[in-house]
């Protein structure tokens, strides 16, 4: 079974507004991280943001927001005021437990800003 | 500060050759993987290694081989390439710092393969 499920394969907004794209996951280990990283066109990995599974708060960075629903289990990433650079793949990935060697990830969702 | 570096950047191969991609990183992280990226889709867990001398199967294991005999350093070694292959392949180091783990990994900047 996938552990990790990206629903939105393509999403667009606008320039300067806030988008939402989507992540839910599957996990027993009560002990397990959330990330999410940027894959600009150019190819890198981007790590973005961070949510342990015992944190009580969303974590936020910068424009970035991580919208925490454990009972639910989802984690979706919020980017906040849109800019074109932020026209990449985003992936968000999971970690269980204390294996730092492990991340299991969904398929992307490809965002695009629309000037 | 160079982070994770792989090479070759680029690569053909023809079906049936072996060859070696290699992947260090200057940080001092245990902890270091191997991803492939098929097209349009995530990446998904080739070995992976927690130490110096110490390598796991990921989701994705079967047609390569790992070692880990310096921390520095984790190659992936392709032992008879097939087209099914062909991928951007990412390099990827962590430490642990707490549970569960809250360190990213950083990444190489990829090599894609390509195999005729």
């Amino acid at each position: 079974a996938q552990k990790i499920t990206q629903t939105q394969p393509g999403m667009f907004v606008q320039e300067k507004e806030a988008v939402t794209l989507d992540c839910t996951y599957d996990t027993s280990d009560p002990s397990y991280g959330l990330f999410w990283y940027k894959q600009p066109s150019s190819g890198e990995m981007i790590f973005l943001i961070y949510q342990g599974s015992y944190d009580q708060q969303n974590a936020t960075e910068g424009r970035y927001s991580l919208n925490f629903q454990k009972a639910r289990k989802s984690a979706n990433l919020v980017i906040s005021a849109s800019q074109l650079g932020d026209s990449a793949m985003y992936f968000c990935a999971m970690r269980e437990g204390t294996n730092a060697g492990k991340s299991t990830f969904g398929d992307g969702t490809t965002l695009t800003v629309k000037p | 500060n160079a982070g994770v570096t792989q090479t070759p950047k680029f690569q053909v191969l023809k079906t049936g050759q072996s060859m070696t991609l290699q992947c260090a990183q200057d940080m001092n992280h245990e902890y270091m993987s191997w991803y492939r990226q098929d097209p349009g889709m995530g990446l998904r867990l080739i070995h992976y290694s927690v130490g110096a001398g110490i390598t796991d199967q990921g989701e994705v294991p079967n047609g390569y081989n790992v070692s880990r005999s310096t921390t520095e350093d984790f190659p992936l070694r392709l032992l008879s390439a097939a087209p099914s292959q062909t991928s951007v392949y990412f390099c990827a180091s962590s430490y642990s710092a707490g549970s569960p783990m809250n360190t990213e990994a950083f990444f190489g900047q990829g090599t894609r393969l390509t195999v005729v």
